[in-house]
């Protein structure tokens, strides 16, 4: 069965440090990959998607992924934390873009 | 960009009584809605898959009769959680597929059920 892991379900970074969240998913195709961003009691804001190309994929509020095939990974990186990223973000995977499967999440703390 | 709206936001209800939420694609036509129930501090999980015009596609586990969902416009999906019960307390987020733009799904922001 396909699934995602996302290791850490809690990151806490300083203001202005690197932000990585991980995410593996299990499959001998890859899949369509996203990162979602959730905001406390509200639904998801779509950061970025991979489905083919470019590994390198940018998204928004300077957050990146690269799908690496080798690892069948998808990290979440962004070069210098702000307070506003404090969230919930999920990792999630499908064959096609409607039908996804979710990672548990990873909620990321941002010190000052 | 493609904009769903859910409603209500947040709904308290009785034990035994039936609540409705509703997803809306306000600026896209949706054949395919998306159900996600979300506990505290956990994933998404699909409830069912809702389409335009036919019977909802349930996932394993979910109660087809206790959650109706009803996907009678290609802009507006409703998910109807009868005879609630606390257990049913939980997040619920709706999410539609827009062939317009070729990207994945668009989510509602969520309806807050808590039953008393």
């Amino acid at each position: 069965a396909q699934s995602v892991t996302q290791l850490g379900s809690h990151v806490s970074v300083s203001e202005g440090a690197l932000v990585l969240l991980r995410c593996n998913y299990s499959s001998s195709v890859p899949p369509y990959l996203f990162w979602y961003v959730q905001y406390p009691n509200q639904g998801l804001q779509l950061l970025l998607k991979y489905t083919t190309g470019a590994t390198l994929v940018k998204g928004i509020n300077g957050f990146e992924a690269e799908f690496k095939k080798s690892e069948t990974s998808f990290h979440l990186t962004k070069p210098s934390a702000h307070m506003s990223d404090a969230a919930e973000y999920f990792c999630a995977a499908g064959y096609n873009t409607d039908k996804l499967i979710f990672g548990t999440g990873t909620r990321l703390q941002v010190f000052p | 960009g493609a904009v769903v709206s859910q409603h209500p936001s947040w709904v308290i209800c009785k034990s035994g009584t039936s609540v409705k939420i509703e997803c809306r694609s306000l600026d896209f036509q949706a054949t395919t809605m998306f159900w996600y129930r979300q506990f505290p501090k956990q994933s998404l999980m699909l409830m069912a898959t809702s389409n335009e015009g036919s019977k909802a596609t349930y996932e394993q586990g979910v109660e087809k009769d206790k959650f109706l969902i009803n996907h009678a416009s290609l802009t507006l999906s409703t998910l109807t959680v009868t005879s609630a019960h606390p257990e049913d307390s939980s997040f619920y987020i709706c999410s539609a597929f827009s062939s317009r733009d070729n990207s994945p799904l668009h989510f509602g922001n969520g309806t807050r059920l808590t039953v008393t």
